[in-house]
């Protein structure tokens, strides 16, 4: 079966960028997005379409898909954004998978 | 808006079956799917299986095939998703979520704990 990858954890000092890798193979020929999870929350869209975002979501969410690995970047990280970040990807025969989640701390 | 509004959570015992409902309004339930997604307690979210609002085509996760349905009534906007013969792995907060290729709406989660 398909399998995404993340790293368990990223910190971040406030302002700072702090960027998620998800990898799978061959996962730049699929369209991937990205989830934020904040305690006790559904997940909230922040990224479709390897980088497009949602109505609502800040400019500093952005995100890129190459080759064997997607990219969520934040930019000038603020406390708010400290959750869980969860990547998912889909084409007709893998269906919907998500990664293994990386919980993003800001020092 | 769009809003999904999922059943009340559920206690059952292993080898029982559950039934989670989701009601969606502010779109058209016939022109988008419906997926469900579960988590379990300090786990990642896990993707099930899906439903299209128009013809009732299904997609199942292999994880879950042979033990979840998930049927719609349209009438009333609503998605249903059965799991059965529960173990107690299965104890997770169930979400429905709305969306093709990436899922930009979700329920708020039921809470489906199993127990003997």
């Amino acid at each position: 079966s398909y399998e995404l990858t993340q790293p368990p954890s990223v910190s971040v000092s406030p302002g700072q960028t702090a960027s998620i890798n998800c990898s799978g193979d061959k996962l730049g020929d699929k369209s991937a997005c990205w989830y934020q999870q904040k305690p006790g929350q559904s997940p909230v869209l922040v990224i479709y379409q390897d980088n497009k975002r949602p109505s609502g979501i800040p400019e500093r969410f952005s995100g890129s898909n190459s080759g064997n690995t997607a990219t969520l970047a934040i930019s000038g990280t603020q406390a708010i954004d400290e959750a869980d970040y969860y990547c998912q990807a889909w084409d007709s025969s893998t269906a919907y998978v998500f990664g293994t989640g990386t919980k993003v701390t800001v020092l | 808006q769009v809003q999904l509004v999922q059943s009340g959570a559920e206690v059952k015992k292993p080898g029982a079956s559950v039934k989670v409902s989701c009601t969606a309004s502010g779109y058209i339930f016939t022109s988008n799917a419906i997926h469900w997604v579960r988590q379990a307690p300090g786990q990642r979210l896990e993707w099930m299986g899906w439903i299209y609002g128009g013809n009732g085509n299904t997609k199942y996760s292999q994880k879950f095939q042979g033990r979840v349905s998930i049927t719609r009534d349209t009438s009333a906007s609503t998605a249903h998703m059965e799991l059965s013969r529960l173990r107690s792995e299965d104890t997770a907060v169930y979400f429905c979520a709305r969306g093709d290729g990436y899922l930009q709406h979700w329920g708020q989660g039921t809470l489906v704990t199993v127990s003997s």
